[in-house]
């Protein structure tokens, strides 16, 4: 199994807060990527980051931050959790262009009350 | 409007049975993947298919990427309890991976 690793797993957490998860990978792959899974819509990419501080939006980033201090962490913030971002949200990894092998996280149940 | 449908979206089977799952676009993909996902899991890779009219195999399963590269079928011959999950269908486009599109997903239930 690839290394990584989603923390937390579970979160439940009050409108307005602020909200860090955390993907953590051991491979040294170049690019990550942080998706949120939803009935009736699939995996849609929210950011994704091909180095250290490098990172662009995906299709559904309103509302989301990242950064890329270190290869092996990849964090996505939500500045002010709303109700719409209860999701599951996955991490994913690639070790390099051209690779069609993704691997992907556990996941981080996130609910907003 | 997703970019990629899958059907069917629910399907439950007695084991033994056959089954094909469609993924369809409009779209043409440079690459297309299926994945399997269980319950409180990420998604893993089943296969990636390149060539438009590819067949692959995996065991029971026959994976066929369409002539124009626009759609792929996942075949499963006689179905166990085992491949019960999640299945994914996911389209690359030109651009590189983050242009990676998912299908909503088939949920298949294998009944004993």
């Amino acid at each position: 199994d690839a290394g990584i690793t989603q923390s937390p797993r579970h979160k439940v957490t009050e409108t307005g807060t602020p909200v860090t998860l955390r993907c953590h990978q051991t491979e040294n792959h170049r690019y990550m990527y942080w998706y949120r899974q939803d009935p009736g819509h699939g995996l849609r990419l929210i950011h994704y980051s091909y180095g250290v501080k490098d990172t662009d939006k995906g299709e559904v980033s309103d509302g989301y931050s990242v950064s890329r201090s270190k290869t092996e962490d990849f964090l996505l913030t939500l500045e002010s959790a709303t109700s719409s971002q209860t999701s599951v949200y996955f991490c994913a990894i690639r070790a390099r262009t051209g690779d069609t092998e993704a691997f992907f996280g556990q996941g981080t149940r996130l609910t907003v009350v | 409007t997703q970019l990629l449908e899958q059907s069917p979206q629910f399907l439950s089977i007695q084991e033994g049975e056959n089954l094909t799952v469609y993924c369809n676009s409009s779209s043409v993909f440079s690459s297309l993947q299926w994945y399997r996902q269980e319950p409180g899991e990420g998604p893993v890779l089943l296969v990636t298919v390149v060539t438009g009219g590819e067949v692959k195999k995996l065991k029971r399963l026959t994976f066929q990427f369409g002539d124009a590269r626009k759609d792929s079928s996942l075949h499963i011959t006689a179905a166990q309890p085992g491949d019960t999950g999640l299945y994914l269908c996911a389209g690359e486009l030109s651009g590189g991976y983050q242009k990676v599109t998912f299908g909503i997903g088939t949920k298949l239930q294998v009944i004993p």
